[in-house]
């Protein structure tokens, strides 16, 4: 099966930077997968890596270590609207099709 | 515009009276999963389907029914709901593997039971 840990919340200011940790123990894996959340809305989709290294898009760039089970996601020039929850998932290789998230981090941005 | 609808969006009801929601997606997406979120929990995986007539447990099915007749659609059924089952439901689909392809949701269906 899988586990996924995060930071249950992460506060930063304006302008700053931020990096969401995510670990994870799992009997096999595919990749790994973000998302944003902002309060009463839906999950929407931010990255996926499969492979070790940097995936950047835009202000937000997420980073992959396969050997240490172990992945970030990056937020730069932070603005308040990057107020919300964000959540790892990974696929669960006993499971085939399952995907499992972790309980996410909730990112507070003040002004 | 591509989106994933579900319905009812918010729904109160009493222990034991069935109820159905719904989820239809108009991308053609192979795959679809329902997923409940509880405060602290995350997002729970309860059912998933990766194509017509082929579905799967997730890490949360008990009390929950699913099935896959039509390719665009995938309801979730509470047979008999209890009030451990209150909670935001959210249904998404994607293009294959839910890991694999961006997952789309939709706008959620909070239950209520009581």
């Amino acid at each position: 099966g899988q586990s996924l840990e995060q930071p249950s919340e992460v506060t930063a200011v304006e302008g700053a930077i931020v990096q969401i940790n995510c670990t994870y123990q799992t009997s096999g894996f595919y990749g790994l997968s973000w998302y944003q959340q902002h309060d009463g809305g839906a999950p929407t989709f931010l990255s996926y890596n499969a492979l070790d290294g940097l995936e950047e898009t835009g202000r937000f760039s997420s980073f992959l270590s396969r050997s240490d089970s172990y992945g970030y996601l990056l937020l730069q020039e932070l603005q308040m609207k990057d107020s919300a929850s964000y959540f790892c998932a990974v696929r669960d290789r006993t499971g085939f099709q399952k995907l499992v998230f972790g309980t996410g981090t909730r990112l507070l941005v003040s002004p | 515009e591509a989106q994933v609808t579900q319905n009812p969006r918010y729904l109160i009801t009493v222990t034991g009276k069935k109820l159905t929601v719904t989820c239809s997606q108009n991308m053609n997406h192979e795959y679809m999963s329902w997923y409940r979120q509880d405060p602290g929990l995350g997002l729970r995986q309860i059912y998933y389907s990766m194509n017509v007539e082929v579905t799967d447990k997730g890490d949360v099915p008990e009390g929950y029914k699913v099935s896959r007749k039509e390719k665009r659609n995938f309801p979730l059924i509470l047979e008999s709901p209890s009030p451990n089952q209150t909670s935001l439901y959210f249904c998404a689909s994607s293009l294959g593997s839910g890991g694999d392809y961006e997952q789309y949701f939709g706008p959620g269906t909070r239950l209520t039971v009581t």
